[in-house]
């Protein structure tokens, strides 16, 4: 039982690039949720989803967008990356809204140069 | 705004119990009170949840006061492993997702 996978775990991005960010999770949970953290600081939520097709804002979340085309799989697009977006991404799933238990991944380290 | 105010760092001696305090002085009667935490560059982990009772776990202990408005979560025998950053979150049940502060800082000396 993997839990929640975050690919990749390391990118270094120039301003202006793209890229995407996957999250897998094989718990057949319907919530999950991209959160950004900055050093020193707490999480911030910057989408999440509730069910397969679905998505909703967070508190931070211009400059990304999301897609959960598959209950299992929840994505996180920079169109075009800024050093402001240098952060480590966690990604999270929960079971249901109710106790919303949520199980985070490693994490992801991007750097924008 | 955050809903939570807990101290910035705690050191606590390994082997004895650490106590995390938290106020949520403006928690509303549907708002559960969570504990995560989050070890060096891992991603948080969920420790334990609470409405009105106190609750225990393999993990941990959560004192809730009477009035709701702050809580205690309490490491028996803390170990050098808990050395982490330890979230108090308060949460409506439903369609709210978690809003993560800055947390204490939790330091176990050998």
């Amino acid at each position: 039982n993997a839990g929640v996978t975050q690919t990749p775990k390391f990118r270094v991005l120039k301003t202006g690039q793209s890229m995407t960010l996957l999250c897998a999770q094989d718990m057949n949970h319907e919530y999950m949720y991209w959160y950004r953290q900055d050093p020193g600081m707490g999480l911030r939520l910057i989408h999440y989803s509730v069910g397969e097709g679905t998505t909703a804002k967070g508190e931070v979340p211009d400059g990304y967008n999301v897609s959960r085309l598959k209950k299992q799989n929840f994505l996180l697009g920079l169109e075009s990356a800024a050093p402001s977006q240098t952060s480590v991404y966690f990604c999270a799933s929960s079971l249901d809204g109710a106790k919303n238990i949520q199980y985070f991944g490693a994490g992801t380290r991007l750097s924008v140069l | 705004d955050a809903k939570t105010t807990q101290p910035p760092s705690m050191d606590c001696a390994e082997g004895r119990a650490a106590n995390l305090p938290c106020n949520h002085s403006t928690i509303s009667g549907n708002e559960y009170v969570y504990w995560y935490r989050q070890i060096h560059s891992q991603g948080p982990q969920y420790i334990i949840h609470g409405l009105k009772n106190n609750e225990t776990n393999e993990m941990a202990s959560l004192i809730i006061t009477e009035d709701r408005k702050s809580s205690t979560l309490i490491l028996p025998h803390a170990t050098l492993r808990d050395t982490a950053v330890y979230y108090c979150i308060v949460r409506a049940r439903g369609n709210t997702p978690l809003v993560f502060g800055k947390g204490t800082r939790l330091s176990v000396i050998a």
